[in-house]
């Protein structure tokens, strides 16, 4: 079955700068959907790209993907210690909404 | 709406016993999903249910789980009997339709002792 996978990174930022986290996927997609996951909490919607767009914008998040390669990567501008959680890619197809491993993102104030 | 709310939000229980997690949906969300998540195997599909029928269980490992959406407004996920290895957090999420976004829960903590 398909399934989005991040890079394995985890990320540490200062306060006002830009992070970027990857992700890929194996099969045919109809979107794909980013997700942020507060400790503790459960996933939180950020975005979600149709499989015929490339670049989608959201205040300061921003995500492109490119269905050629299958991949996808979400830029968060502009970091906010608000900002440190996990993020998680999704994708739909084959019926379901499968998610990649997540990236650890830390914005230090 | 109050979002998708899902009861206990922590159990801990001894192996061998029965442990039933609760889900209430947001109204008017026809796909409920339940996820499973560990640091090992990350969140995985565990069921699926569109207007109160299930869809797709392939995820369910092994016969010791099952789930039921007796109506539009509650579902359930019940192991039993339970084992330390189903120790995790499990999420019971919801979307309007199919490749829309999906709302979650605040999870289940679930250990196993």
């Amino acid at each position: 079955s398909q399934q989005g996978e991040e890079d394995p990174q985890a990320l540490s930022i200062q306060e006002g700068e830009n992070a970027t986290m990857n992700c890929s996927y194996k099969t045919s997609i109809n979107n794909l959907q980013w997700y942020r996951q507060n400790s503790g909490r459960g996933l939180v919607h950020l975005i979600l790209i149709r499989s015929n767009e490339r670049e989608k914008h959201s205040g300061r998040l921003r995500v492109t993907l490119d269905t050629s390669k299958k991949s996808s990567s979400l830029l968060i501008t502009a970091s906010r210690a608000a900002d440190t959680a996990s993020y998680f890619c999704a994708t739909w197809g084959n019926n379901r909404l499968a998610f990649g491993k997540g990236n650890q993102v830390v914005v230090i104030p | 709406d109050a979002g998708v709310i899902q009861s206990p939000r922590h159990e801990v229980t001894e192996m061998g016993q029965e442990v039933t997690l609760r889900c209430k949906p947001i109204s008017g969300h026809d796909y409920l999903f339940w996820y499973r998540q560990t640091m090992m195997r990350g969140l995985e599909l565990l069921i699926y249910f569109n207007n109160n029928v299930p869809i797709d269980d392939s995820g369910m490992p092994e016969d010791r789980f099952s789930a039921k959406m007796p109506n539009a407004s509650f579902s359930t996920l019940k192991i039993q009997p339970s084992e330390p290895r189903d120790s995790a957090v499990y999420f019971c999420a919801t979307s309007a339709a199919l490749g829309t976004e999906a709302f979650f829960g605040q999870g289940t903590r679930l250990t196993v002792v």
